[in-house]
Parts: structure tokens; sequence; C-alpha cells
């Protein structure tokens, strides 16, 4: 089946860690995103690329970091700069600008 | 600032009712439109997709589009309870490949 995996589901940050969080996909999709959803809150961008080994930065994206090595890959980094990093963080991609973004299922990350 | 607005809600009908979500925007060289449905703790999930001015039909969904007046409605027809969950409207920023999502609407459907 194809789609979006992401893992952990559940992350934890100690003080001063960085984390990552992985996102594969199987879709053959061109651009992969990264959103934080705040509750009762809408999604916010983090950073997109449009290709491999390429990306921007999206709205919030002071705290993390991203690569895109690889088609299927867009790992988010979350620094120990993000201060208030606990959030649902979302992975999405999409064949191209019009097309509609298919979603993962989600981190949840949550400070200790 | 390209922006997306939604009523947050909640937004409550009757089982068997017609719930009328509405979203508008800013970005006038907008071209695509997305309505997506999240049930609390999930992630968001396609509902319709619409890209002419008009209306758009799948099942008991019914997207409608005005570019003039920059608005993009969701009417769900015989809401069930199960269709309680967070609306979200998302339009590609002209130009771009950045989707800007709302807030969404909270849609309650009492049994």
């Amino acid at each position: 089946d194809g789609g979006i995996t992401q893992s952990p589901k559940y992350l934890f940050r100690k003080e001063g860690q960085n984390v990552t969080l992985s996102c594969e996909q199987n879709l053959n999709h061109d651009a992969m995103y990264w959103y934080r959803q705040d509750p009762g809150q809408g999604l916010r961008l983090i950073y997109y690329s449009q290709i491999v080994n390429d990306f921007q930065k999206g709205d919030i994206a002071e705290g993390y970091s991203v690569s895109r090595e690889k088609k299927e890959s867009f790992p988010l980094t979350v620094t120990s700069a993000q201060k208030n990093p606990t959030a649902f963080y979302l992975c999405a991609s999409s064949p191209g600008p019009h097309q509609p973004q298919h979603f993962g299922d989600g981190t949840r990350l949550s400070i200790l | 600032q390209k922006e997306v607005e939604q009523n947050s809600g909640p937004l409550s009908v009757p089982e068997g009712a017609i719930a009328s979500l509405n979203c508008t925007y800013s970005d006038r060289g907008s071209q695509s439109f997305f309505w997506y449905r999240q049930y609390s703790g999930k992630s968001p999930e396609l509902i319709m997709s619409i890209y002419s001015n008009g209306d758009k039909e799948d099942g008991r969904f019914t997207a409608q589009l005005n570019k003039a007046s920059q608005y993009v409605s969701l009417l769900i027809r015989d809401s069930q309870p199960s269709d309680s969950a967070t609306y979200l409207c998302a339009v590609v920023a002209s130009g771009t490949y950045k989707y800007i999502f709302g807030t969404g609407t909270r849609l309650k459907v009492l049994a």
C-alpha cells in the first residue's frame, strides 16, 4: 500500500537535546512538507521541499532543520533552539503544487 | 501575509440536516482549493478538491468555489454523527508550492 510513514508516533525530548522525526513516502511524490499543529490550531508550515536536495523555510522554521537527500525521505530535526517544541507534527507529500496533499499519521512530541 | 479564514465554531447541526462550512482567502491568484476532515488526535484526510468556479459534488459532500468573492464552501448533506470533526480549508498560494491552511471549523452533529 502506498502512503506516508511517520515515526515514532510519540517522542519525548529532554532539555538541550536535538531529536529527529522520520518521514518516508512511497507515493513517488516530488514535494514534501512538515507542519506543526498546536491544540485547537490549524497547520503551520515549518519546511517544504519541491525536489531532492532542495528545501525552503516555511512560516515557523526557527529551531528546526531538514534534509532531502532522497525523494522518499524528508526527516525533521527539532533542535534545542526550539524552546517550545511540544506539538503534533505532521508530514505531507503531494505530486505537485496543485494536487492534494497526503498526510502521515503524525508524531506527538513532548518535553520531559 | 496570505491568509485563509474559517469560523472556528463549534457548528452544531441535528442529524440528517445540511451542514454548511465556509472559508475565505486573501490570495486572489490562488487556483487550487481543498477541504480536509480531521478527527481529534488524528491527521487530516482529504474530502474534496476544487479548482473551477461553481459546484463539485461527491456523495454527500458538495464543494462550492467563487473566485470573484474569494470564498470556498463545503456542504454536507444528511449529516451523520460520524461527520463530527474539524474541517480544514486549504488554499495553494499562487506561484508557490505552499498550502495555506485555515484554523478549521469544528462540526458537531447531534444524534
